[in-house]
């Protein structure tokens, strides 16, 4: 089936460094998204990898193996405000915006 | 402050009653989709709407009906809804269907209690 796999919740302390890994099964692959989710809040976009390799965005940076179907969100200098809902989401095609998003990774940061 | 507003951010209702779901997007997308979030499940992809034309219906329930009048604004029509459809209903946008965008903007959402 197609499937997207992510740990359901993460736990480290302020200034720690935490990996959020993704594997996914798809039936097309035409990049890989990452989101954060507050309590109550919008998803709202952080990273993308089209290509193999890592991208680098501030404190957070995404990594893409299209040959192993994984990808991880890495997030660096962890801050209390980085509790959170990750996704990873993967566009199917490339005629519209199919999207399949995994079931989120709850990270939790403590002081 | 994403660009896309809901409305209402929260409703509750009875499964004999009609409602609706407001969506905006300030952003000038052509692209606009529903997605139903439940609780510690994926994102479902309901619809999908390319300058207000319908481009998929994900196997949905005809209990759910979309209406997209313009490119900004998107509704989500709810009758005789089941207490699982409980969920937070996202909007989102994108500014087209091209690789290049990548990028969903999402609303904050309608919780919405079905009882």
């Amino acid at each position: 089936g197609q499937s997207l796999e992510q740990p359901s919740e993460v736990t480290a302390v302020e200034g720690a460094i935490v990996q959020i890994n993704c594997t996914y099964q798809t039936s097309g692959f035409y990049g890989l998204s990452w989101y954060q989710q507050h309590d109550g809040g919008a998803p709202t976009f952080l990273s993308y990898n089209g290509l193999d390799g890592l991208e680098e965005t501030g404190r957070f940076s995404s990594f893409l193996s299209r040959s192993d179907s994984y990808g991880y969100l890495l997030l660096q200098e962890l801050q209390m405000k980085d509790s959170a809902s990750y996704f990873c989401a993967v566009r199917e095609d490339d005629s519209w915006g199919k999207f399949q998003f995994g079931a989120g990774t709850q990270v939790v940061v403590t002081p | 402050e994403t660009g896309v507003t809901q409305t209402p951010r929260h409703l509750v209702m009875g499964m004999t009653n009609k409602k609706s779901l407001k969506c905006e997007q300030h952003l000038g997308h052509n692209a606009m989709y529903w997605y139903k979030q439940s609780a510690k499940k994926p994102l479902e992809l309901m619809f999908v709407y390319s300058l207000e034309e319908r481009v998929e219906n994900n196997s949905v329930p005809s209990r759910f009906s979309p209406e997209c009048p313009n490119s900004s604004h998107l509704f989500l029509h709810l009758h005789t809804l089941q207490p699982e459809d409980s969920a937070l209903y996202l909007c989102a946008s994108s500014q087209d269907f091209g690789l290049a965008s990548y990028e969903q903007y999402f609303g904050p959402g309608t919780r919405l209690t079905v009882t």
